[in-house]
Formats: C-alpha cells, sequence, structure tokens
C-alpha cells in the first residue's frame, strides 16, 4: 500500500471547467507539495504546503492535517493546464509520491 | 541558471551497454536522489545521498551504482542495460531536514 493515494488516476475535463484532484496520505509529515508534470517535461513544484490555503492564479491547494488530505483545485481550465499532477509528502527524511493524476483538458 | 542539470537529457542504447546519467546541482543543498518513473508515472526512489553518503538505497539491482564525488554532483551508472530500465530518470535535491524539493528535467532512456 502507498502512503500516498491520489484520485482520480485519470481526468478529462471541458475548457472552463472547475477540476479537483485528491491526496490522502497516512503517515505524520511536515509539508506536503503538488508538482506538475507536462507532456515529455519535467517535475515543477506548484505548492508547498504544510497548513491552510494557497492560490497561485488559477491554481488553489489546500491541506487539512487532520484529516491526512490535500485538493488541488484548477478553476477556468485551460488545454495548456493539461499535465500529469503529483502529490508528494516529505516524512522524516523521505519524499513519498502519490500515483499522479493525469489531465487533459479538450478545447 | 538551473538548479538541478542531468544530463543527457535522452539516450537510446543497446542491451548490455553501459552507460551513464550525471547529475549536478547548484542550491547547496546536502541530499540527493535519483528516481525511476515507471510508464504509469509513479516516481519510485532508488538512492538517496546526503553529503556523499548512501543513506536510502532501494531495492534495485546491483548493476545500478551511484556515485557522488562531492555533494553537488550525484550520477548514475547502469551496467549491463536490460530493455526494462528502460524509463525516465529524475535526479532531485533537498536540505536534509528541508521540505523543499527541486527535480531535474529528467533523463530519458530507452535500451533497444
Amino acid at each position: 500500500k502507498n502512503e500516498v493515494e491520489q484520485s482520480p488516476q485519470n481526468l478529462t475535463a471541458q475548457e472552463g471547467e472547475f477540476i479537483t484532484i485528491n491526496c490522502s496520505y497516512s503517515v505524520g509529515i511536515s509539508a506536503l507539495h503538488w508538482l506538475q508534470q507536462h507532456p515529455g517535461g519535467g517535475i515543477v513544484s506548484l505548492f508547498m504546503l504544510s497548513s491552510g490555503k494557497k492560490k497561485h492564479g488559477r491554481l488553489i491547494a489546500t491541506i487539512n492535517i487532520q484529516e491526512k488530505h490535500s485538493s488541488l483545485h484548477i478553476t477556468a481550465s485551460h488545454p495548456r493546464d493539461s499535465a500529469v499532477y503529483i502529490c508528494a509528502v516529505r516524512f522524516v527524511n523521505q519524499f513519498y509520491f502519490g500515483t499522479g493524476t493525469s489531465l487533459t483538458v479538450i478545447p | 541558471d538551473t538548479a538541478v542539470s542531468q544530463t543527457p537529457k535522452y539516450l537510446v542504447t543497446q542491451m548490455g551497454n553501459d552507460k551513464s546519467i550525471k547529475c549536478e546541482q547548484n542550491l547547496g543543498h546536502d541530499t540527493m536522489y535519483w528516481y525511476k518513473q515507471d510508464s504509469k508515472k509513479f516516481l519510485k526512489i532508488m538512492f538517496s545521498y546526503n553529503n556523499k553518503e548512501l543513506i536510502i538505497n532501494e531495492t534495485v539491482p546491483n548493476r545500478f551504482s551511484p556515485k557522488s564525488p562531492d555533494k553537488a554532483h550525484l550520477n548514475l551508472h547502469i551496467n549491463s542495460l536490460e530493455l526494462g530500465d528502460s524509463a525516465v530518470y529524475f535526479c532531485a535535491s533537498s536540505h536534509a531536514s528541508g521540505n523543499t524539493i527541486y527535480f531535474g528535467e529528467g533523463s530519458w532512456l530507452t535500451v533497444v
């Protein structure tokens, strides 16, 4: 069993739709990352959270430490948001990764 | 300036060959990692080095050997390449006690 579970695994949305990707984890963490990987591209960190909520443009990330759950929301989705989104948590001296959510936004 | 750089980005090679992927970070981090990303995009830790010392060595074939000449570099050498080694390999770095991780651009390895 993976320490980090993401859902859904795959997601197709129409341009303009509101998107939510969920992440649940089973260990006590010091931080959680939402990472983005475009097709054929590298991995970049969108957010690092240890509590509450962060917003950057059309992206919003929230975390509930008590429930060990985080969500990534994309408002007014756009085809350039098509990518794999990966949840990662920092626990002790390691990073643990979710299996990723492959998002496709159709024009 | 690229924070974590790895080379080559693409590598196509025949079975049985030996190849290396290099990684360098200029962030002053003391911990570096190698991850293998499978076809389903899952990142699996292979090795982690802290100040040039191996701290994590997951179950990988001993054909894979990491080498850290200094704490800014962690190279991955692969002997006797097999078809199943085809994957994307990511180098990353962080502070040992820090929460932030930075990834390289990835190295796409194809074994034919």
